[in-house]
């Protein structure tokens, strides 16, 4: 299986908004609404931001929010501020029923 | 609440076997409404998922490890364990374990982490 598609580096200033892209097949993010998204700051295991494609978990902030047109699933984080730089990786559920990551995102904010 | 701890050697020789074991407290592992899962993040790389597990054994394997990975359970100890045989330096990395949702496949919570390296 190949892992899913992001980009290597997103920026935006605080304030501003951003959105990152994982793009994957109709074996993966096309077949279901098993899209999930995780923060990574350096130095820290993943946490939850958004799952099934575009729910969020109990303390995340609303400035989080995802979604998904065809084959590509989206994170975009609103009102950027300091403390979202970290990398994000999208996951997938897949039609063998295994699961793939995304290849992950730097986000810096300026 | 829910914590999940991984525990093992963090050097491992080259053509040996990485053996490693995630104990949960705060909950039972046998749950049907989770699966158990390991995940890696190498040196300068992204995440890559190794495999999963369900209380009664069932497991997932990523196809790229099938080959070499072996992920059991161990209910009455509330822990679970991954066996990676064979390892390289290409198996040097972050590992974590996580508890995965069974309904939607999204892990909500990880444990810290622990590296290990592989190396003569």
């Amino acid at each position: 299986q190949s892992a899913l598609t992001q980009p290597p580096s997103v920026s935006g200033s605080p304030g501003q908004s951003v959105t990152i892209s994982c793009t994957g097949t109709s074996s993966d993010v096309g077949s279901y609404n098993r899209v999930s998204w995780y923060q990574q700051p350096p130095g820290t295991a993943p946490k939850l931001m958004i799952y099934q494609v575009s729910n969020r978990p109990s303390g995340v902030p609303d400035r989080f929010s995802g979604s998904k047109s065809g084959n590509t699933a989206s994170l975009t984080i609103s009102g950027l501020q300091a403390e979202d730089e970290a990398d994000y990786y999208c996951s997938s559920y897949t039609t063998i029923s295994t699961v793939v990551f995304g290849g992950g995102t730097r986000l810096t904010v300026l | 609440q829910l914590q999940l701890q991984e525990s093992g050697p963090g050097l491992v020789k080259p053509s040996e076997t990485l053996s490693l074991t995630c104990t949960v407290s705060g909950g039972s592992i046998s749950s049907s409404s989770y699966y158990w899962g390991w995940v890696r993040l190498p040196p300068g790389k992204g995440l890559e998922w190794i495999g999963s597990i369900f209380y009664t054994g069932t497991t997932f394997y990523n196809p790229s490890l099938k080959s070499r990975v072996t992920i059991s359970v161990d209910t009455s100890k509330n822990q679970f364990s991954l066996k990676l045989r064979s390892v390289t330096a290409v198996d040097t990395a972050l590992y974590y374990c996580a508890r995965i949702d069974s309904g939607f496949y999204y892990m909500d919570v990880w444990g810290t982490g622990t590296t290990v390296t592989v190396s003569s």
